[in-house]
């Protein structure tokens, strides 16, 4: 079974352009979690998306937005880049969250976006 | 709000010693607990979780103990390996539906060397 997995590898952006990120959940997996890890910051929550709508965000500014597609994947967008967004984001998948907090969530490899 | 607090790292350990990683959280209700861990150039893995008290997560020979009277699920493994260099990260999720989320410490780097 193909696990999480997230497109570009890579990514670098000057200050002031966007950035795209997209991720791709496990198959049957319909919620979908944007991190940024940040160097010296540990993981932080971004953004939550299930069935095509957002149902939580982090404490992070309206330029960073998302969405998520029929077909579950998703994609984070990052608008008027500073060069503190330089992270590595991650995202993560879950089955449908039920009402039980132990739901385990999938990480892929993450995207490493830098900000010259 | 919730959190979670890890002991300030890096980490160095020769092998075979015995590993400690304490973690403290502070939660409403009652959270489930997490151990993930972050290879070198790899997104996080689970390493091992407890969804109530007294619960003890196991793999891979870590093992951490749920406890509700101290608020503490810390790590540990009897005889590290060089392959187990790596960041790892506790957190807890608590609550349901769109409350329902993951916090996270902020990781800890073990270095094992041969």
């Amino acid at each position: 079974e193909a696990g999480v997995t997230q497109s570009p590898t890579h990514l670098i952006k000057t200050r002031g352009q966007q950035a795209t990120l997209r991720c791709s959940p496990i198959s049957g997996h319909t919620s979908v979690y944007w991190y940024q890890q940040a160097l010296g910051l540990g993981l932080q929550f971004l953004l939550w998306y299930d069935e095509g709508e957002e149902r939580n965000r982090g404490n992070f500014p309206p330029r960073f937005s998302g969405r998520q597609f029929p077909n579950y994947s998703s994609e984070l967008n990052v608008n008027a880049l500073e060069l503190e967004d330089s992270a590595l984001y991650l995202c993560a998948s879950s089955p449908r969250v039920l009402a039980g907090s132990g739901d385990t969530q999938y990480f892929g490899p993450g995207t490493r976006l830098t900000v010259l | 709000g919730n959190s979670v607090t890890q002991m300030e790292g890096p980490v160095t350990l020769s092998e075979e010693a015995f590993l400690t990683i304490n973690c403290t959280y502070t939660a409403t209700g009652y959270p489930s607990l997490f151990w993930y861990v972050q290879y070198p150039g790899e997104g996080l893995q689970l390493l091992l979780k407890a969804t109530k008290a007294d619960d003890k997560g196991s793999n891979k020979g870590f093992e951490a103990t749920y406890r509700k009277e101290t608020t503490s699920f810390h790590l540990e493994k009897g005889s590290v390996q060089v392959s187990d260099s790596a960041v790892y990260f506790c957190a807890l999720r608590s609550g349901s539906g769109a409350n329902s989320k993951l916090t996270f410490g902020k990781g800890i780097t073990l270095s094992v060397r041969p």
